[in-house]
């Protein structure tokens, strides 16, 4: 069935440094991936979403890229800080035109001050 | 304005008894959702609603049966619970231009 592979699982980064979480996905019907951030305890939250249509979107320190023919969309995080640490799931939607969403495993990231 | 709530915050059943989690969303969503998250696996839908009236099966819904009482909520049951089925229970809504999904605050539950 449809998946979503997210690497890597933990990510360790210094204040400051850049931090990138990569997805690949497996239903080419898919035209919707969006981010969550989850902090310890909480829910997930929306933090930037790409649709098939446009290759990039930014948002101030956060940015998406989109890869629609090798089937991988990535998550990169500028200017690192502690408040980032979390755990960052990203998904893909069903090809069924639904927008259920297929979630990868998520990656813990941690950053050092 | 609430957003989604979720009752209980947490629970401990015993292995074959039921219960049932609440869900209510106040942003006139039309479609909602119940996800479980265990640790390592992410978030995997359990059951969708689409509208008011209509429920439809996800990736894990055997053991769970779901209610879609109202535009506002919509419930998740557990018949005999499992140990399983131990894992934290996560509500959501979807319903405007963007697509996001919104999500409740968790039941994390523990079958013993």
């Amino acid at each position: 069935g449809e998946n979503v592979e997210q690497h890597p699982s933990t990510l360790s980064v210094q204040e400051g440094d850049s931090a990138v979480i990569k997805c690949t996905y497996s239903d080419s019907a898919s035209n919707y991936f969006p981010w969550y951030k989850q902090e310890l305890g909480k829910r997930p939250q929306l933090i930037i979403d790409i649709r098939s249509n446009v290759g990039e979107k930014k948002d101030q320190r956060i940015a998406v890229t989109l890869n629609k023919t090798a089937k991988h969309f990535s998550l990169h995080i500028t200017e690192t800080q502690p408040e980032d640490s979390a755990v960052y799931f990203c998904a893909a939607s069903r090809g069924d035109s639904s927008y259920k969403l297929i979630f990868g495993s998520g990656t813990r990231l941690l950053v050092r001050p | 304005n609430a957003g989604v709530t979720q009752t209980p915050k947490f629970q401990v059943l015993k292995t074959g008894q039921s219960m049932t989690l609440q869900c209510a969303q106040d942003m006139n969503h039309n479609s909602m959702y119940w996800y479980r998250q265990d640790p390592g696996m992410g978030l995997r839908l359990i059951y969708y609603s689409a509208s008011e009236g209509t429920t439809d099966k996800g990736e894990v819904p055997n053991g769970y049966n779901v209610s879609r009482l109202n535009k506002r909520e919509f419930s998740l049951r557990l018949e005999s619970a499992a140990p399983s089925q131990t894992s934290v229970y996560f509500c959501a809504s979807e319903g405007g231009h963007s697509y996001e999904q919104y999500f409740g605050p968790g039941t994390r539950l523990t079958v013993t």
